[in-house]
């Protein structure tokens, strides 16, 4: 069965603080990792990894993916209130995208 | 630059009552996903479509029905609603392989007592 699984569940963090988020898949016939950003609606995407070791970067958000453990990271660096959010992270598999539970990230001022 | 359009909003079914949720685009993709989304529990796919006249169960389809008869149109159908089916749904379209990166609509948040 396919799955994807991120840690923590839920993190609470002061203004300033680095976390990382993860998240590790199980899936047959993988073709790219997702991350995306949930602030009471939608889902807004942030970053799409198809290739091991490379890392992307918006601003103070930056993601790798590593195809041999099976597991990708999400880093906030500097973090304000507004990274307040459920981040999710989902697995394409061809015509289905698999998303984890997510993890709920609330930034303390 | 409407994307992927949802209605209605908000909705409050009683057991048993059916109801259409509509989803509409206007990026001529021919992916589109039906999803719903408990608390703590991430989104579930409920039905794909990848092109019109084509549609697939995903890992939740009991209780719910789609048709796809126009590329834009993807409605989901809750037959006889239960109240396990209380949940938010969310509709997405998807840029075509090589791009794959799902669009989604704002949600409707459905009650079932």
């Amino acid at each position: 069965e396919d799955k994807v699984v991120q840690s923590p569940l839920s993190l609470v963090v002061h203004e300033g603080d680095t976390v990382t988020l993860n998240c590790s898949y199980e899936v047959t016939n993988f073709r790219s990792l997702l991350w995306y950003k949930q602030e009471k609606k939608a889902p807004t995407f942030l970053f799409m990894l198809t290739s091991s070791g490379i890392e992307k970067k918006s601003g103070r958000l930056s993601s790798i993916l590593d195809k041999k453990e099976l597991f990708s990271i999400l880093n906030i660096t500097a973090t304000q209130t507004g990274d307040s959010a459920i981040y999710l992270c989902a697995s394409n598999t061809g015509n289905q995208f698999y998303f984890g539970t997510g993890t709920s990230l609330t930034v303390i001022p | 630059n409407a994307g992927v359009t949802q209605t209605p909003k908000f909705r409050i079914l009683k057991i048993g009552q059916s109801m259409t949720l509509q989803c509409t685009q206007d990026m001529n993709h021919n992916y589109m996903y039906w999803y719903r989304q408990d608390p703590g529990m991430g989104l579930k796919l409920i039905y794909y479509s990848v092109g019109a006249g084509i549609t697939d169960k995903g890992e939740v389809p009991n209780g719910y029905n789609v048709s796809r008869s126009t590329t834009e149109d993807f409605p989901l159908r809750l037959e006889l609603a239960a109240p396990s089916q209380t949940s938010v749904y969310f509709c997405a379209s998807r840029t075509e392989p090589g791009l794959e990166k799902l669009f989604f609509g704002s949600g409707t948040q459905l009650s079932v007592l």
